[in-house]
Order: C-alpha cells, then sequence, then structure tokens
C-alpha cells in the first residue's frame, strides 16, 4: 500500500539551513507535496513538485525529487524561528482509479536563537 | 471566501455520546475529505467525496459516517464515540481530484475532540 515517511524531529539553529527528508512508496504518484502546520493551526501548502520535475526553487525553500529512490527533500535557507512548525510531506496517488492525498508523520522543526 | 469552516473548535464527550462535525466552504470545491490527526501518526484518511452524492472510505473509516448533500457541506458523523476517537480532525478541500492539476488542498482550522 501507499506510505509515506518522515523523520519526527528536527533541530537546527537561526540562520542554518534546514532540509527536511521524505521517502514515498507509490511510484504512481504524480505530485508531492509540503504542507506546513503551526501550532493550533490547520496545514497550509508551502510548495508541491510534479513528478516530471527533479528541483524546484521558491525563494528560500528548494525541493528535491529522487524518483528513482523515491525520496523527496524540503530544504530551507536561512532558517528563521518563524519556521518552527510541522513539516508534512503528501504525495497524491492513484487507488483504483481515485485519487488520494496520503500524508507522512510530519516532522517538527525546533529553531533555535 | 470564508475557505473551509468547522465547528466546534472544541468538543469534550463521554463514551457511547453521538455527534456530528460540521464542515463548509465556499470556494465550489468538487473534493472533500476528512482526516484525523494523533501524534506521530501524521494525517490519516477517514472519508472522501468526489462530489455531491458521492463518498467513500479512507483508511480509518470505522466508527464515521458521512454525507455530501450539497457541494458546500460535508459533516462528519461519530456514530458512538470511544476514546480511541480522541483526536484532532481537519477537514480539507480541492477544487477537483481529477487530472494533472496540482490540486492543492485547503484545509480548516481543525476540531479538537476528546472522548471521555
Amino acid at each position: 500500500g501507499e506510505d509515506v515517511e518522515q523523520s519526527l524531529f528536527l533541530s537546527v539553529r537561526e540562520g542554518d539551513s534546514s532540509v527536511i527528508n521524505c521517502t514515498y512508496t507509490d511510484s504512481s504518484s504524480t505530485y508531492l507535496y509540503w504542507y506546513k502546520q503551526e501550532p493550533g493551526a490547520g496545514l497550509q501548502l508551502l510548495t508541491y513538485i510534479f513528478s516530471n520535475m527533479d528541483m524546484k526553487q521558491d525563494q528560500r525553500l528548494t525541493v528535491l525529487l529522487n524518483k528513482k529512490d523515491k525520496h523527496l527533500s524540503l530544504r530551507i535557507a536561512d532558517t528563521q524561528t518563524g519556521d518552527s512548525a510541522i513539516y508534512f510531506c503528501a504525495e497524491r496517488a492513484i487507488t483504483s482509479g481515485t485519487y488520494k492525498y496520503i500524508f507522512g508523520t510530519g516532522t517538527r522543526l525546533k529553531v533555535l536563537a | 471566501n470564508a475557505g473551509v469552516t468547522q465547528t466546534p473548535k472544541f468538543q469534550v464527550l463521554k463514551t457511547g455520546q453521538s455527534m456530528t462535525l460540521q464542515c463548509a466552504q465556499d470556494m465550489n470545491h468538487e473534493y472533500m475529505s476528512w482526516y484525523r490527526q494523533d501524534p506521530g501518526m501524521g494525517l490519516r484518511l477517514i472519508h472522501y467525496s468526489v462530489g455531491a452524492g458521492i463518498t467513500d472510505q479512507g483508511e480509518v473509516p470505522n466508527g464515521y459516517n458521512v454525507s455530501r448533500s450539497t457541494t458546500e457541506d460535508f459533516p462528519l458523523r461519530l456514530l458512538s464515540a470511544a476514546p480511541s476517537q480522541t483526536s484532532v480532525y481537519f477537514c480539507a478541500s480541492s477544487l477537483t481530484q481529477r487530472g494533472t492539476f496540482y490540486n492543492e488542498q485547503f484545509f480548516g482550522p481543525g476540531t479538537r475532540l476528546t472522548v471521555l
């Protein structure tokens, strides 16, 4: 079945780069997403990548996709205290002809001042 | 646009009680879904709907019912609450689940449910 895995915690110092990793299992995934969840709030889409791309850059965010290894990463440059949140990796997979969004466990990023 | 709204924000139930979590969106989105979020387990799909009158089960549907009589509303019913249903529930919607459009999902603020 579909599965998306992430490490649970990451701690970095303010100003450093953060790299959050994710692995997924469904090779039929067409889009992969990164969502951010701040305390007490819902999830907000940060960025996404189409499966025929291997990199996407959006200001401080860089997404790398290794389709062969089914590995996705999110790099946040110059990490700020406001980046402290839970980051979810998600894939849009097809099951029995229907699209479903499969989420990882989330990585809690703590930024130390 | 209000986006995706959920009520209530918080709820405490006793075991065996029933209740309905409300979800509404005003973006004319076809696709709506319910997730539960538990520590260390991420978001798990409970039920989803690809349009009015059409619903289907997700990963963890037991103990929950849904209906989609209008495009806007997608209520989640707990028939007989159990402590294992203590969780944070998120409703989400997207324009469509078809095709190659990236289909951003918009999430509601969540309902924090405690079952005693």
